[in-house]
């Protein structure tokens, strides 16, 4: 079973308003990622977060991660109709090998 | 091109058929992942290579499922005696990791789409 789990499923907003995802998971981890994927297409790498990180920033992306609450959140500022995508959050867990996927959340930025 | 390459892009095959599907990844990446993807959901994961030792593999690959990395470079995915099941997107992916819980950002390819008829 994937041990990511992101929220909302889907999310509709206009062109220039924020996006806020949000992401939990089960286990201790090392890292947590987010990455984005458009429709039928590979997935690409947005953000790294350690466990040891609270924030960080990329260009318009801003992502926090709680270890305490196993959650963590990416904002996505002043958004485009670019933006549109699935966004997914991805976790490699203490101790393992894999990357653990959440089953994402599908963002659609109106233009 | 420098990124991950994968081929067949799209494979259509009749049930019962065996497939094979290749990955290219970047060429210093030690680190090698499969991923199965299916219609709304997240990818998951299959297995992964550390070099060409394959050092984990999911559940979710049956015996069916095959995977080989014989150089440290690419790597194949073979499915036997294809079910309608195994319809999906499979993606590939690499990244560079020196140590243990080290900086693992994955680098995709575009998939290989998958459709068992």
């Amino acid at each position: 079973s994937q041990q990511g789990e992101e929220d909302p499923q889907a999310l509709s907003i206009q062109e220039g308003e924020n996006a806020t995802m949000n992401c939990s998971y089960k286990t201790s981890i090392n890292n947590l990622q987010w990455y984005r994927q458009n429709s039928g297409r590979g997935l690409v790498h947005l953000i790294l977060i350690r466990s040891n990180e609270r924030e960080k920033h990329s260009g318009r992306l801003r992502v926090t991660l709680d270890t305490s609450k196993k959650s963590s959140s990416l904002l996505i500022t002043a958004s485009r109709a670019a933006d549109t995508a699935s966004y997914f959050c991805a976790t490699d867990p203490t101790g393992g090998f894999k990357t653990i996927f959440g089953a994402g959340t599908r963002l659609f930025v109106k233009a | 091109d420098t990124g991950v390459s994968q081929d067949p892009r799209h494979k259509i095959t009749k049930r019962g058929q065996n497939v094979t599907f290749r990955c290219d990844p970047i060429s210093e990446h030690n680190r090698l992942y499969w991923y199965r993807q299916t219609l709304g959901q997240g990818p998951e994961f299959l297995t992964y290579f550390q070099n060409e030792a394959q050092l984990e593999k999911s559940r979710l690959l049956s015996d069916r499922f095959s995977a080989e990395r014989p150089k440290g470079s690419f790597s194949t995915l073979e499915i036997q005696r294809t079910e309608q099941g195994d319809s999906a997107m499979y993606l590939c992916a690499s990244s560079l990791v020196f140590l243990a819980g080290g900086r693992n950002e994955q680098f995709f390819g575009p998939g290989t789409r998958l459709t068992v008829l």
